[in-house]
């Protein structure tokens, strides 16, 4: 089964400090990873995704991932915070061989001034 | 234009009444989706249809019934509603099951 753990329901950092936000999944075969983001009100939009090669991945807004297979992780980071990053981020897991996304439980984001 | 249109944006109703929220995508994909998020922001995938036929029927009530006329259009149909109900339903779609999945806004769903 697969499943996608995200550590810490929130995160508070200043503005111009480190984002760091954390995901882990479980799974036989390495899958398709991504991280969305989730403004209030609002729907989800994609920050960026893994599927095959690289696995340093750039997203928008300044954001990065990077796939260790050996640590079954996929965390998101960037490197200064600003305010407008404050939102919910979801990891999500798409196996290889149906269709489904498995989404974590969301890391809420604040940043503080 | 938006990629993936849901209407309403907000639903307020009793208790035991029988309402339905449209979803509508422009972007040419084959596979649409319904979630339910609760008040802990979890997401939880409810259906899938892939070309008008459904793949992913998760552990949901009979009250709910999808209904996919097109590829374009998803509409769920909630029967008999409860107060445990009262989620944000969000609609999204992809091309193919594991590609990027766009969403819609979402639809505020409270019953009294």
């Amino acid at each position: 089964a697969q499943s996608v753990t995200q550590l810490g329901s929130h995160v508070s950092v200043s503005e111009g400090a480190l984002v760091l936000l954390r995901c882990n999944y479980s799974s036989s075969v390495p899958p398709y990873l991504f991280w969305y983001v989730q403004y209030p009100n609002q729907g989800l939009q994609l920050l960026l995704k893994y599927t095959t090669g690289a696995t340093l991945v750039k997203g928008i807004n300044g954001f990065e991932a990077e796939f260790k297979k050996s640590e079954t992780s996929f965390h998101l980071t960037k490197p200064s915070a600003h305010m407008s990053d404050a939102a919910e981020y979801f990891c999500a897991v798409a196996p290889n061989n149906f269709n489904k996304f498995y989404f974590g439980s969301g890391t809420k984001l604040n940043v503080k001034p | 234009d938006t990629a993936v249109s849901q209407t309403p944006k907000y639903l307020v109703t009793q208790m035991g009444n029988d309402k339905s929220i449209k979803c509508e995508q422009n972007l040419g994909h084959d596979t649409m989706y319904w979630y339910k998020q609760d008040s802990k922001k979890f997401l939880k995938i409810m259906f899938s249809y892939n070309n008008k036929e459904l793949i992913i029927n998760e552990t949901v009530p009979n009250r709910f019934s999808p209904k996919s006329p097109d590829k374009a259009h998803l509409n769920l149909h909630i029967n008999s509603l409860e107060l445990g109900d009262s989620a944000v339903y969000f609609c999204a779609s992809s091309q193919g099951g594991k590609e990027t999945q766009y969403f819609g806004p979402g639809t505020r769903l409270l019953v009294l």
